[in-house]
């Protein structure tokens, strides 16, 4: 069974960095490429970032790039999003999700982190 | 890249069908077969439906369908039950490896 714990969310003011983990298990980790998907409170879902099942692409949404950077360590079967220069409107909760290469979809998700962005 | 346009709310009475519709461009639902459908239930996590337009994974009911004509892609729920009260999210593959979401459906059973 799939299954994705995200973790490192929390209050930081604007302009400081976070970074969120999400740990998956019940599925060989390594051939799937993995999401990042948040929402902000009340409103909904946004995609943010993708990195493929070898951590050599990544791609991400224009609201967050050149800010966000997604990675992945196959061998903790963990992929992480590291949020630097954050601003108030990055307030939301972010869930990781496993993707499905070939018909471009999201098969599991996690119960998701929340950030806040507050000074 | 815009968010895909969905109603705000949808209802309909028990044993009912509903549509939800999902608009895009002709760049991305146009374009692309790769449209998904997502359930949302309050302070969770959001549970695949659909995937490529009409496709249901395994234990999804068969009350669920999808399909897509143009730009449009639609979500019918068929004998509306109480259970199916959520808000519904579209999305589509918008190529160059970008996905987007539709803004959500919250449907009602009245």
């Amino acid at each position: 069974q799939v299954h994705l714990v995200e973790s490192g969310g929390g209050v930081v003011q604007p302009g400081r960095s976070l970074r969120l983990s999400c740990a998956a298990s019940g599925f060989t980790f390594s051939t799937y490429p993995m999401h990042w998907v948040r929402q902000a409170p009340g409103k909904g879902l946004e995609w943010v970032a993708i990195v493929s099942y070898d951590g050599d692409r990544k791609f991400y949404a224009e609201s967050v790039k050149g800010r966000f950077s997604i990675s992945r360590d196959n061998s903790r079967n963990t992929v992480y999003l590291e949020m630097d220069s954050l601003r108030r409107e990055d307030a939301a909760v972010y869930f990781c999700a496993r993707g499905i290469v070939t018909a471009h979809y999201f098969d599991s998700w996690g119960q998701g982190t929340l950030v806040t962005v507050s000074s | 890249q815009s968010a895909l346009t969905q109603p705000a709310s949808v209802s309909g009475s028990p044993g009912q069908s509903i549509t939800i519709s999902c608009t895009g461009t002709s760049s991305d639902i146009g374009t692309f077969n790769l449209v998904s459908w997502y359930e949302q239930r309050p302070d969770k996590a959001p549970k695949l439906m659909i995937y490529e337009v009409s496709e249901r994974p395994p234990g999804v009911s068969n009350r669920f369908s999808g399909s897509k004509s143009g730009n449009t892609a639609s979500l019918t729920i068929s004998g509306l039950q109480a259970e199916d009260e959520a808000t519904y999210y579209c999305c589509t593959y918008a190529g160059s490896s970008t996905w987007v979401f539709g803004g959500g459906t919250k449907v009602t059973v009245l």
